[in-house]
């Protein structure tokens, strides 16, 4: 079963608008991290940010903000203002206290497109 | 500058010609592990390594096999490769401290393999 559902496959946005990512994920475990990568066209894999499980507290940075909602599991990332340059594909991932091999449990991604 | 390094970016190769891909880090991170990424299956975790001479199978370990005789080293062998593991592969490592603020996995920035 699949941990990690993005679903949104692709996005398509004009510069300056505000985009959401959405991230809902599945666990038993009560301890977990969760975190977002970015893939740009050149195909590497950025990391972004990490949330545990016991931290409710939302982020932001600079344009990028996270809302992580423990009773919806959903850890949803917004782009405040997006630019060309975030144009890429982003990846949330679970990671759970129970795998003994600290697996990245990946969702397959949302492809962001951003036109000037 | 902290960073993951893969070996060989890209390599196109035949069927039954061993191959290795290496990885290295540079921070000192005691966790090391390598995924696969392919369209419609998303990122998948092969083998992984939580310390010198400490392997273990992901999720999709057939096909592969790993060493860590060095901490810093991880190298991905393909002792007699197939076009099915024509594939991207990423090598990650993390430190095993998830009280770091930063923790999080860092990745290469890939390898692209075509096994004809």
């Amino acid at each position: 079963a699949q941990k990690v559902t993005q679903a949104q496959t692709e996005i398509s946005v004009v510069e300056k608008e505000d985009v959401t990512l959405d991230c809902v994920y599945e666990t038993r475990d009560t301890t977990y991290y969760l975190f977002w990568y970015k893939q740009p066209p050149s195909g590497e894999l950025v990391f972004l940010i990490r949330r545990n499980s016991f931290d409710e507290q939302n982020e932001i940075s600079g344009r990028y903000s996270w809302n992580f909602q423990k009773s919806t599991s959903s850890f949803n990332f917004t782009i405040t203002a997006s630019q060309v340059v975030d144009s890429a594909v982003y990846f949330c991932a679970l990671s759970e206290d129970s795998n003994s091999g600290y697996a990245l449990n990946f969702g397959k991604g949302t492809s962001l497109l951003v036109t000037p | 500058e902290a960073q993951v390094t893969q070996n060989p970016r890209y390599l196109i190769t035949v069927t039954g010609k061993k191959l290795t891909v290496t990885c290295s880090q540079n921070m000192n991170h005691e966790y090391m592990s390598w995924y696969r990424q392919d369209p419609g299956l998303g990122l998948r975790q092969i083998y992984y390594s939580m310390n010198v001479e400490v392997t273990d199978k992901g999720d999709v370990p057939e096909g592969y096999k790993v060493s860590r005789k060095e901490k810093r080293n991880f190298p991905l062998i393909l002792e007699s490769p197939s076009p099915n593991q024509t594939s991207l592969y990423f090598c990650a490592s993390s430190s095993l401290d998830i009280s770091l603020t930063n923790y999080g996995y860092t990745f290469g920035s890939g390898t692209r393999l075509t096994i004809v």
